[in-house]
Parts: C-alpha cells; structure tokens; sequence
C-alpha cells in the first residue's frame, strides 16, 4: 500500500534559518505530492504540488522537489519566519488507490516553530 | 465562495450519546472526504464520497456513518460516541480535473466524556 513518512519533530527554529522537512514516500502507481500546512487552530492549507518527477513545487519561499529516484519529497525554505510556525504534512495522491477517488495519503506531520 | 464549512466547531459529548457533524462545499466537487485527526497519527481517512449518492469506507471507519445529503453536503454521524472518538474531524473535497487537489474545511473538535 500507500505511505508516507516524514523527520519527526518538533523543529525548532530561529528567524532567518534553514529549514529542510523530510519526506519519504512509497507508492504502487505514480503519485502526486503534495505539502499541507496547518496553522494552530485552522484546518489544512495546501502548501505546494507537485505531479511528475524532476517537478518544483513551490509558494511563499518554500520550495520542494519530486524525486522518483530516491521516493522524496523535501520542503524547504531558505529563510524562516515567525509567521511559518505550524504543522506541516506531507502527502501523496495515487488515482490508483481507493479505487479512482485519489484518497491522500498523510505522513504523521511536522511541527515547526520558529523563534524571533 | 466560502470553500468548505462544517459545523460545529466544537462540542462535548457523553459517552453514548449521538450527534452528526455537518459539512458543505460550494464549489461545485464530485468528491468529498471525512478524516480524523490524533495527534501523532496524521490525517486518517474514515469515509469518502467519490461523487452525490456513493460512499464508500476509508481506513477508519468502525463506529460512522456518512449522508452524502446531496452534492453539496457530506454529514458524519456518530451513533453512540466513545471516548476513543475524541479527535479533530475535517471535511474536504476535491477537484475533478487537472491536478486533483484537496480542500479541508477548518475542523470539528470533538471530545467525548
């Protein structure tokens, strides 16, 4: 089956740094990868996307690229902020799973905070 | 365009009581998805609707039931709450074209007694 699995946290950060979130992935079919955010107390946001290999997703300084040879998908960005404390999720989407209803398939989330 | 609702946004519950969360999109998606969230676990899919008048079970779906009421609207419902159902829920709904991607509705936190 699906899965997707992500460094643990929690991250935490000063303002200004790097940040790199691992992701792994394993997948029967050619999945698409996906980054949500979760800021406290709100429901999911997609972050970025990505369908196809060598493909750069990227939104507000993060970046991520798919990586079929090593099954990875790793959120950066190159300069942290305070306002970028939240938890991050990785995830794929495979038509082939769930019988052609692209379910998402979650890793277990990062959460980062990010001190001034 | 709101995107995706749901109500309420929290409530308590005694074990064994009843209650059906509510949710509701308004742009116009086929698909739409009901996931708990724990912390530690992510983001489990407990059943979906790939379109008005399907449904069908995702990884967790002992102890719900779901009404795809119509194409807009996808209710949960818990029969009998258990204190293992305490959780955050979100709905959500996808597109149908291009890159299909998934809209979640801020959540429903549920603790039950």
């Amino acid at each position: 089956g699906n899965s997707v699995t992500q460094m643990e946290g929690p991250v935490t950060l000063s303002e200004e740094a790097f940040l790199t979130i691992n992701c792994t992935y394993t997948a029967t079919g050619y999945p698409s990868l996906f980054w949500y955010v979760q800021y406290p107390g709100e429901g999911l946001q997609l972050l970025l996307k990505a369908t196809k290999a060598d493909d750069k997703g990227s939104n507000k300084g993060f970046e991520a690229t798919y990586r079929k040879e090593t099954t990875s998908f790793h959120l950066e960005k190159g300069s942290v902020q305070v306002s970028d404390s939240a938890v991050y999720f990785c995830a794929l989407s495979d038509r082939n799973s769930g019988a052609g209803s692209y379910q998402l398939t979650f890793g277990k989330g990062t959460k980062l905070s990010v001190i001034p | 365009n709101a995107g995706v609702t749901q109500t309420p946004k929290f409530q308590v519950l005694k074990t064994g009581q009843s209650m059906t969360l509510q949710c509701a999109q308004d742009m116009n998606h086929n698909s739409m998805y009901w996931y708990r969230q724990d912390p530690g676990m992510g983001l489990r899919l407990i059943y979906y609707s790939a379109s008005e008048g399907t449904t069908d079970k995702g990884e967790v779906p002992n102890g719900y039931n779901v009404s795809r009421l119509n194409k807009r609207e996808f209710s949960l419902r818990l029969e009998s709450a258990a204190p293992s159902q305490t959780s955050v829920y979100f709905c959500a709904s996808r597109t149908q074209s291009g890159l299909v991607t998934q809209y979640f509705g801020p959540g429903t936190r549920l603790l039950v007694l």
